[in-house]
């Protein structure tokens, strides 16, 4: 089955405290992306990848780091997290090309008190 | 920086009448693309529009894209409970890239 997976689902952790939030996907596409999503300000890209290797930043990147070592795979690091990330993060990915539907995640809920 | 304004941010509507939500970007796009998002679920790609004046027609759903590039619609004619969920659209960069920028959404809810 074609998905996008992200691990975990759910995250609480404190200030500080680094964390990765992993993204995978099984249709070989070669665009991934991380977004956050809060109330009221609908969905904010943070950073994208066009292939391994290749990231550039989204429109709120401050505070993640990405890498992109494996076409299928996009991780989302937080080097130090602090309360205002407490979001729902989702990953997506693309074919890329003339094609520019993306396919997201389930989600991730993370919490940072 | 280009923005995306997303219009209204709610409706409610009867079963059976008709929903239209609008975005409007600050800039020209190359592309935009329209997702639906059920509560609790995560967006689900509709369609994409790229040629100015592109109209598609997915059943119930119209989606246009304006002449300039810089606005588009979405609109269900006679909406079923099953429509109800947020409505965004993401407008892609000219620059050639994949940075998109997304509406704020539009919240519908539909009455039986």
């Amino acid at each position: 089955e074609a998905q996008v997976t992200q691990n975990p689902r759910y995250l609480i952790t404190v200030t500080g405290k680094k964390l990765t939030v992993t993204c995978s996907q099984n249709m070989n596409h070669e665009y991934m992306s991380w977004y956050r999503q809060d109330p009221g300000l609908g969905l904010r890209q943070i950073y994208y990848s066009m292939n391994v290797e290749v990231t550039d930043k989204g429109d709120v990147p401050e505070g993640y780091k990405v890498s992109r070592k494996e076409k299928r795979n996009f991780p989302l690091i937080l080097e130090s997290p602090s309360p205002n990330q407490t979001s729902l993060y989702f990953c997506a990915s693309g074919a890329g090309g003339s094609r520019y539907e993306q396919y997201f995640g389930p989600g991730t809920r993370l919490t940072v008190t | 920086g280009q923005q995306v304004m997303q219009i209204p941010q709610y409706q409610h509507v009867q079963e059976g009448e008709d929903f239209t939500t609008y975005c409007n970007s600050s800039t020209t796009l190359s592309n935009i693309q329209w997702y639906k998002q059920r509560p609790g679920g995560h967006p689900v790609f509709l369609i994409q529009l790229v040629k100015s004046g592109e109209v598609k027609k997915q059943k119930r759903l119209t989606f246009q894209f304006g002449e300039a590039k810089k606005n588009s619609s979405l609109h269900i004619t006679a909406t079923q409970t099953t429509d109800v969920g947020t409505y965004f659209c993401a407008g892609g960069s000219t620059s050639g890239t994949y940075k998109y920028i997304f509406g704020t959404g539009t919240r519908l809810k539909v009455l039986a």
